[in-house]
């Protein structure tokens, strides 16, 4: 079937500005991920869905990040008054459990202004 | 704390010569270990992944990596690499029930013709 879809592929947003970046993973996937990878770096653990709830949120960097997956499919990473430092690439990946191999989707380039 | 080191950010090699690409993790109990590979516009795609068993894991596009306990590496490595073969190559060990991934910094790999 089709793999891990990201929308947008790219962003520009303005310094204090709300955006939303959306993942729809592979039909089936219980579990998903979400990373964010800056210029020159590997990815960088965010959070963990198992189903419908967040089961680790430790790399949140702040609360102006929120994420959510109400029906325990598409997820929405949400940033509130975005800064510049949140410029970067953000990539979500699921899989069907966490001892399973996790697809990951081609990113959100997140640019803040 | 758990992290994963490659020490070589580039590396070029001739087109049909052999590849070797190191990783060196760091984490207190027995790793899962993983190869992914980037491309320009793509997702991160999955070579080969060590969960336990045979220390010498075969994985897709020819690639091989051998697991190292005394050693903490788990290096990747292809006979005889192809112009195809040019991207940025990700060491990735999975942590706390392995839902989450500890990355590297990425090689990447260029191809003489």
């Amino acid at each position: 079937g089709a793999g891990v879809s990201q929308t947008p592929s790219n962003k520009v947003t303005e310094k204090g500005k709300y955006v939303e970046l959306r993942c729809d993973p592979i039909s089936g996937h219980t579990a998903l991920y979400w990373y964010r990878q800056s210029l020159g770096q590997g990815p960088e653990f965010l959070i963990y869905f198992q189903g419908t709830g967040a089961a680790d949120d430790s790399g949140l960097p702040n609360d102006r990040f929120f994420a959510v997956r109400p029906e325990g499919s598409v997820s929405t990473l949400k940033i509130q008054r975005t800064e510049r430092g949140d410029s970067a690439v953000y990539l979500c990946a699921s899989s069907f459990g966490t001892q399973e191999t996790q697809y990951f989707g081609p990113g959100t380039r997140l640019l803040v202004l | 704390a758990q992290s994963v080191t490659q020490p070589d950010i580039h590396i070029t090699v001739s087109e049909g010569a052999s590849l070797e690409l190191r990783c060196n993790y760091s984490y207190g109990a027995t790793p899962y270990l993983f190869w992914y590979v980037q491309s320009p516009g793509q997702g991160l795609q999955l070579l080969l992944k060590y969960f336990s068993g045979d220390t010498l894991v075969q994985g897709i596009k020819g690639f091989e990596a051998e697991f190292k306990r005394s050693q903490s590496s788990f290096n990747l490595r292809k006979p005889s690499v192809h112009w195809s073969d040019a991207a940025e190559y990700f060491c990735a060990v999975g942590v706390n029930s392995n839902y989450q991934l500890i990355w590297g910094a990425g090689t990447k790999l260029i191809i003489k013709p």
